[in-house]
């Protein structure tokens, strides 16, 4: 599809296991972002990718959280020893470019789930 | 720090109109987005505001005070479909926070036949 894709689109699994969600953006868009999503929360910003590189990872809440991109495409972000309070709605975007007025397009998002 | 805020929940009925208010306190401002939520689905685009005035999409029209940090999304000719979170998001400044949305917590709105 042309939309920015994610994948899985929901997760369940154990405290203290690592996980990994997949974002695959529109293509040609150069800007990448992830955002999680609690109940009744705003979305909260965790990184934001302009081509490979992430200027600004100042929103990933500890060390466990981490994620990368290659060849200016994909981009993974993975979660270390996952706890409960990691259980939220994870979403990606992506936009033309890291222009002021540029619209962050988002996918559906990954809803993950720690027990 | 950043604030943006927004009422929690509106409702309306069929083909009425709904204005939904959001102000926002952040470090220097770079634009204002409108994105709208079905349940279970992702944001979607709606509109971008940078200067202060009203900007018409269709049934669809933002508006935005820079000086008073407000802006609205108003709603036009209600249908059942535009039962939603509308959520508002502001574009700070450059610097290190370059490439972010702050997002307001959302307006559910429902609307009723």
């Amino acid at each position: 599809g042309a939309g920015v894709s994610q994948s899985p689109s929901n997760k369940v699994t154990e405290k203290g296991k690592d996980v990994e969600l997949r974002c695959d953006p529109i293509s040609g868009h150069t800007a990448l972002y992830w955002y999680r999503q609690s109940l009744g929360q705003g979305l909260e910003f965790l990184i934001y990718f302009q081509g490979n590189s992430a200027p600004d990872k100042s929103g990933l809440p500890s060390d466990r959280f981490s994620a990368e991109r290659t060849g200016g495409s994909v981009s993974t972000l993975t979660i270390q020893r996952t706890q409960q309070e990691d259980s939220a709605v994870y979403l990606c975007a992506s936009s033309l470019a890291d222009r002021s007025n540029q619209p962050q397009h988002f996918g559906d998002g990954t809803r993950l789930s720690i027990l | 720090g950043q604030n943006i805020d927004q009422p929690t929940e509106m409702t309306a009925t069929e083909g009425a109109i709904v204005q939904i208010n959001c102000t926002y306190q952040t470090s220097g401002f770079n634009g204002l987005f409108w994105y709208q939520q079905h349940a279970g689905e992702a944001p979607t685009f709606l509109s971008y505001n940078v200067l202060d005035g009203l900007e018409e999409k269709g049934r669809f029209s933002s508006f935005l005070s820079r000086s008073k940090g407000y802006s609205y999304l108003l709603l036009k000719e209600l249908q059942m479909k535009d039962s939603a979170s509308y959520l508002c998001a502001v574009r700070p400044r450059g610097g290190s926070t370059l490439g972010r949305l702050y997002f307001g917590r959302g307006t559910q709105l429902t609307v009723w036949p």
